[in-house]
């Protein structure tokens, strides 16, 4: 069963530019997380998705993050634009609904210079 | 502020011997706990998890560890192997299943042969 597949694995950006983040769960999974992860912390999350419907996104900045999950399987995320404190790793998890851990993926370690 | 603490930065244990790597909470209401393990340049792997009606739980040569009144819970893994090298995230949740989870910070373990 392939896992929780991201992309792209690294992105180098100048502060002010936009940038995407790909992810596409593991099938048959309902739920689906995006959360950030800084140096030396662990994942805090930004915004959790039930099928198509984003169910909480109380943490996710909304003046300039946004993300979708059109049909309620991929998803993308996207920060515009980009300032020097976006440098982090995005993790995409995905679980069935109501399960009880979540399945992560690989990450996008994002550089703003 | 940090709702699950992992005060241990790092921890070194030889070949053979046991790992104890600890975790504390602060909310009541969390249900569930899990931890997690990440290798370098992946996503946290699911480790194991125990629920608040259980006090341990066990799987190979891991065992959790939950008390309740002292909020706190800790990771048992005997016998310790080189491939357990990673940094170890313990989690928790405020109901049964996967959604919003809180991380720790992590534990970076190093088992030395």
């Amino acid at each position: 069963e392939a896992g929780v597949v991201q992309s792209p694995r690294y992105k180098i950006i100048e502060k002010k530019q936009p940038v995407a983040f790909w992810c596409n769960p593991i099938s048959g999974h309902n739920t689906l997380y995006w959360y950030l992860q800084n140096l030396g912390q662990g994942p805090e999350l930004l915004i959790r998705y039930e099928n198509e419907e984003a169910v909480d996104d109380s943490q996710l900045p909304k003046d300039r993050f946004s993300a979708e999950r059109l049909k309620g399987v991929d998803s993308t995320l996207k920060i515009q634009p980009a300032e020097l404190g976006d440098s982090a790793v995005y993790l995409c998890a995905s679980s069935p609904s109501g399960g009880i851990e979540a399945f992560f993926g690989q990450g996008t370690r994002l550089t703003v210079v | 502020d940090q709702q699950v603490k992992q005060n241990s930065p790092s921890l070194s244990v030889q070949e053979g011997r046991i790992s104890i790597l600890n975790c504390d909470y602060t909310n009541s209401m969390f249900d569930y706990f899990l931890w997690y393990k990440k290798y370098p340049a992946e996503g946290p792997t699911f480790l194991i998890s125990i629920s608040s009606i259980k006090d341990k739980n066990e799987d190979g040569r891991f065992t959790v560890f939950l008390n309740k009144s002292a909020k706190h819970l800790s990771l048992h893994i005997v016998p310790s192997q080189p491939g357990d090298s990673a940094v170890y995230f313990c989690a928790a949740s405020p109901q049964t299943g996967a959604n919003n989870l809180f991380f720790g910070t992590g534990t970076r373990l190093t088992v030395i042969p």
